[in-house]
């Protein structure tokens, strides 16, 4: 199974604040790599895909880059709704895997 | 648009078997397919399978091959995840989702709210 390890697992910051999260894969995976916010008590929601595509909808200081094993996903200017957990998620292979998570907290 | 709406909670005993629905309302069946993705409390997502109408095809997480079954039923527009020989490290909630091919990623747009499942004697 292909390995997807998350940096870092939580992080605080700021509204206005520019984060970067980043996601490795234990082997290659092209742009397989997606992107989700998930919020307490809500399903998860996409936010990109293949590693670089922004899902109708979604905010535009949002941005995902990478490929090959290293992905890493932007949001610009933190806006107070932007408090959540991120996930990856690979679909170069079955079985498809998730990263364990950045949880972003307000600091 | 389509929503995924799935069914309500569930207290189960050890040994037994859960079977959770997800029904897509608002659009077409979504022949796509569809995902389960589960989650512990206070834990990560963790896929369990998909299955494709379109190919007729499903494909489980060698974790949950002997033990789990997807399955659809296009005359309701629902699907179905069935989780048997339950121990207490099931409970989670149990998501659906729409499976979508975007570009060339397999991602899932559409999510049901959620289905929590509590094994316990």
């Amino acid at each position: 199974d292909i390995q997807m390890t998350q940096s870092p697992s939580s992080l605080s910051a700021s509204v206005g604040d520019r984060v970067t999260i980043t996601c490795r894969a234990s082997q290659y995976i092209s742009t397989y790599l997606n992107w989700y916010q998930q919020k307490p008590g809500e399903a998860p929601n996409l936010l990109i895909y293949a590693a670089s595509s922004l899902q109708s909808g979604v905010p535009s200081r949002f941005s995902g880059s990478g490929s090959g094993t290293e992905f890493t996903l932007t949001i610009s200017s933190l806006q107070p709704e932007d408090f959540a957990t991120y996930y990856c998620q690979q679909s170069y292979t079955i079985p498809i895997t998730f990263g364990q998570g950045t949880r972003l907290e307000i600091k | 648009q389509v929503q995924l709406v799935q069914s309500g909670a569930e207290v189960k005993k050890p040994g037994s078997s859960v079977k959770v629905s997800c029904k897509a309302s608002g659009g077409t069946f979504p022949k796509s397919g569809f995902t389960w993705v589960r989650q512990a409390p206070g834990q990560g997502l963790e896929w369990m399978g998909r299955i494709i109408p379109d190919y007729g095809t499903t494909n489980y997480a060698q974790k949950f091959q002997d033990r789990v079954s997807i399955t659809t039923d296009e005359s309701t527009s629902t699907a179905y995840m069935e989780l048997s020989s339950l121990r207490s490290e099931d409970t989670a909630i149990y998501y659906c989702a729409r499976r979508q091919v975007l570009l060339w990623s397999e991602g899932f747009d559409i999510w049901g709210q959620g289905t929590m499942v509590t094994v316990s004697s």
